[in-house]
This record gives C-alpha cells, sequence and structure tokens, in this order.
C-alpha cells in the first residue's frame, strides 16, 4: 500500500522560506515521479512541480524562480522548498506521485501552511 | 497555455447522469490526449477517478467515464449515488511551458 506523508511547518513568517518533506512508503522511490501540488483554501489546485529519481525537474514558469524540488532516496524521501514566500503562499499543500508525469496516483493527506508575521 | 475551463457546479439526482465539460484551448491539450479527472471530497486529498482521457484505475466504479472531443474533455458520472456529491477537477499534460495544468474545478451537487 502507497502512503505518502508531508511533514514541516504549519506557520512560515514573509518572506522566508517554505520548506516541507514528503517520506514515502509501499513503494519505491525510484518506481513513480514525485510531484508537489498546492490548493489554497477554498480554491483549486496548483502544479507546482516534479522530480524523477534521477533528479529530472520541471516546474510551474509562475514558481520557477522560487521552487527547489529535492529527492534523498536513501531515506525514500522528497522536499520542497520555496523562498519569498508571502501570503498568496498559504495553501494545503500536498505531495503526490505518480507513474507516469501525466497523472497523479496517490496523494498525501495533505499538509496546512499558513504564510504570516 | 491559461488554465483550463470547468463549470463552477453541476447537480443530479440519485440514479441520474450527469456530464461535467473541461474545455481549454490547443495549447492547453496539444496533440495528446492526457487528460485526468480529480474527485475531492471536504477536507480530503483529490482522487484520481480516470486517465489517459477514459481510463480508469483500479478500484474506480465503471459509473465513472471520460472522452474528449476537440479541445474539450468530459467526465460522465451515470447512475448518480449521494457519495458521488465532491469537487471534480480535470487536468492536462502537455510538453509546453506549463506541463501540468489543472481546471478551476466543479462542484457536484447530487439532489
Amino acid at each position: 500500500q502507497v502512503q505518502l506523508q508531508e511533514s514541516g511547518p504549519g506557520l512560515v513568517k514573509p518572506p522566508e522560506t517554505l520548506s516541507l518533506t514528503c517520506s514515502v512508503s509501499g513503494v519505491s522511490i525510484t518506481s513513480y515521479y514525485w510531484s508537489w501540488i498546492r490548493q489554497p483554501p477554498g480554491k483549486g489546485l496548483e502544479w507546482i512541480g516534479y522530480i524523477y529519481y534521477s533528479g529530472d525537474t520541471n516546474y510551474n514558469p509562475s514558481l520557477k524562480s522560487r521552487v527547489t524540488i529535492s529527492v534523498d532516496t536513501s531515506k525514500s524521501q522528497f522536499s520542497l522548498r520555496l523562498t519569498s514566500v508571502t501570503a498568496a503562499d498559504t495553501a494545503v499543500y500536498y505531495c503526490v506521485g505518480g507513474r507516469l508525469r501525466r497523472y497523479f496516483d496517490y496523494w498525501g493527506q495533505g499538509t496546512l501552511v499558513t504564510v504570516s508575521s | 497555455q491559461s488554465g483550463l475551463t470547468q463549470p463552477a457546479s453541476v447537480s443530479g439526482s440519485p440514479g441520474q447522469s450527469i456530464t461535467i465539460s473541461c474545455t481549454g484551448t490547443s495549447s492547453d491539450f496539444g496533440s495528446y490526449n492526457y487528460v485526468s479527472w480529480y474527485q475531492q471530497h471536504p477536507g480530503k486529498a483529490p482522487k484520481l477517478m480516470i486517465y489517459d482521457v477514459i481510463n480508469r484505475p483500479s478500484g474506480v466504479s465503471s459509473r465513472f467515464s471520460g472522452s474528449k472531443s476537440g479541445n474539450t474533455a468530459s467526465l460522465t458520472i451515470s447512475g448518480l449515488h449521494a457519495e458521488d456529491e465532491a469537487d471534480y477537477y480535470c487536468s492536462s499534460y502537455t510538453s509546453g511551458s506549463t506541463p501540468v495544468v489543472f481546471g478551476g474545478g466543479t462542484k457536484l451537487t447530487v439532489l
């Protein structure tokens, strides 16, 4: 059974850096593409980016200048860093796995990150 | 790519069928059939319901079906059940500058 679990601070001050980690179990981290997707309260989904175990990444151009996604295969984890956050970055952040880049099979439960001073 | 357009809401009675549309431009879909659909209940993570326009993951009811014609993809739910009440999102994947885009979501109400 594939399980993904997000972890990280629930409150971040502007303009600091948001950092989240996703722990993957039940599947080899080398088998899937790993993405971060966020959802502001009451709004729709926004794709942030993905990484493959090889280190291949692709980011949403609207966030590209502030985003880094990395993977640690030894720990079966992948991570998100989002710099210079503002209130507009307040959202539920989901870590997600997909057998292919074009769809998302497995989702973490999501973690709410609030950006506020 | 400017994002995909979905109706804000649709409704239907138990047992009826409904269709949710997802409209984009040629650049949103490209020449691919890489449209997926996700169901999200309140407070829960989204769940993959359809991928590559027409395919259902294992465990998803056959009452859910997908199609695409031109620049409009559709999700049809037949024989509505009360538990189908949720938000539904479409997504497309292309080789463009923004590989993954989502629709704004559609709230399905089962009357």
